[in-house]
């Protein structure tokens, strides 16, 4: 099973800044099968980035994934209002069971 | 537009078995092109992949379900289903079912359902 760690457990900034998460796999995710979901509260994930660097459809250009191997990062250039919410990145590649980061909460300072 | 809806009981007791149906609108079950899934998340917890069935009836599942959780499809009705036995309170959560592009490099969780709650307690 490859376990996803995610740093930090909760980032606080203000509308504006910059937020930068950081989800590290126990071993090789291949082909860059991660993904990036956002969770608001009562709702359910939403696909943000996938391929590791790909933003799904209708995500803004200020989310933006990087990163291979077992380092990966999503970057929130300038945040909005709407972007405080929790976020888990998941790897979806050959090696089964497909798991999750225990997720960031991005709160307002 | 691809649109999941979870439903199901949302109370359960000890030891019985915990059923729920996902009900897809705007595709069709019945093709090669998706893996159909099951996903939970604790109360105020992450998120843990149950596991995934595809149109022909070939499941997977996350080890830690595997002698509980079984998933069965209907295309008749377009749906899918889990049924996990003897549950207990750490059960308890918000179920969702989403589906998967079979690609390799494409099979992340997109859409997702909007969940469904349920409570294991007596």
């Amino acid at each position: 099973e490859i376990v996803l760690t995610q740093s930090p457990s909760i980032l606080s900034l203000s509308p504006g800044e910059r937020a930068t998460l950081s989800c590290r796999a126990s071993q090789t995710v291949r082909v860059n099968s991660l993904a990036w979901y956002q969770q608001k509260l009562g709702q359910a994930p939403k696909l943000l980035v996938f391929g590791a660097s790909n933003r799904a459809t209708g995500i803004p250009d200020r989310f933006s994934g990087s990163g291979s191997g077992t380092d990966f990062t999503l970057t929130i250039s300038r945040l909005e209002p709407e972007d405080f919410a929790v976020y888990y990145c998941q790897q979806y590649s050959g090696v089964l069971p497909w798991t999750f980061g225990q997720g960031t909460k991005v709160e307002i300072k | 537009q691809v649109q999941l809806q979870e439903s199901g009981p949302g109370l359960v007791k000890p030891s019985q078995t915990l059923s729920l149906t996902c009900t897809v609108s705007g595709d069709s079950i019945d093709t090669d092109a998706h893996y159909w899934n099951w996903i939970r998340q604790h109360p105020e917890k992450g998120l843990e992949w149950i596991g995934y069935i595809f149109h022909t009836g070939v499941t997977h599942y996350n080890p830690s379900f595997e002698s509980r959780a079984v998933i069965s499809i209907d295309a008749s009705k377009n749906h899918f289903s889990l049924n996990l036995t003897s549950v207990t309170a750490a059960d308890t959560a918000v179920y969702y079912c989403a589906r998967a592009a079979i690609l390799v490099a494409s099979r992340y969780f997109d859409p997702w359902g909007q969940g469904t709650l349920v409570t294991v307690s007596s």
